[in-house]
């Protein structure tokens, strides 16, 4: 079955802790994307990869890290979180060309306390 | 900043009219245009791309795009309980960044 799979689903951490969400995909996407989503605010892109090696930032990268050593696997980075990167994150993976139709992750709920 | 913006609702329709859903952005740049619907509590699901003027139709959804205007639309049409979630408008200039409204979440009552 193709499928995006992100854990932990759900984490709670304290400030200051570093954490890593893992992503991987079974479908030998280039594309890889996180995405960390906010009321109100919508979707927001945080880091994307356009293949192994290849890494540039979205739209709120800071405090966040990323790889991608694996074509399948692109981990999220938090190094030192902190309260205002409570969200909810999303993973998505797509081929590059075409409809880019964009496969999510079942998405990670953390809490920096 | 390339905005993305959506209404957010809720927008509520009785069962079997047409839901009109719209998103205007600001980057005239932008070249791709994405429907997404997020069901509570689950994540973004494609519904449909569209990039060039004008109508593009799948089933019951139509997207419509006018890049003069600098805005995209879906359609709904008989509109089914089963279509109640958030949907979500995301353009792309050079598909590696995307940027998504806040959503739009659609009711339909039976």
């Amino acid at each position: 079955e193709a499928q995006v799979t992100q854990n932990p689903r759900y984490l709670i951490t304290v400030t200051g802790k570093k954490l890593t969400v893992t992503c991987s995909q079974n479908m030998n996407h280039e594309y890889m994307s996180w995405y960390r989503q906010d009321p109100g605010l919508g979707l927001r892109q945080i880091y994307y990869s356009m293949n192994v090696e290849v890494t540039d930032k979205g739209d709120v990268p800071e405090g966040y890290k990323v790889s991608r050593k694996e074509k399948r696997n692109f981990p999220l980075i938090l190094e030192s979180p902190s309260p205002n990167q409570t969200s909810l994150y999303f993973c998505a993976s797509s081929i590059t060309g075409g409809d880019w139709e964009a496969f999510f992750g079942q998405g990670t709920r953390l809490t920096v306390v | 900043q390339k905005e993305v913006e959506q209404n957010s609702g809720p927008l509520s329709v009785p069962e079997g009219a047409i839901a009109s859903l719209n998103c205007t952005y600001s980057d005239r740049g932008s070249q791709s245009f994405f429907w997404y619907r997020q069901y509570s509590g689950k994540s973004p699901e494609l519904i449909m791309f569209i990039y060039s003027n004008g109508d593009k139709e799948d089933g019951r959804f139509t997207a419509q795009l006018n890049k003069a205007s600098q805005y995209v639309s879906l359609l709904i049409r008989d509109s089914q309980p089963s279509d109640s979630a958030t949907y979500l408008c995301a353009v792309t200039y050079n598909f590696n960044k995307f940027y998504f409204g806040s959503g739009t979440k659609l009711n339909v009552k039976p």
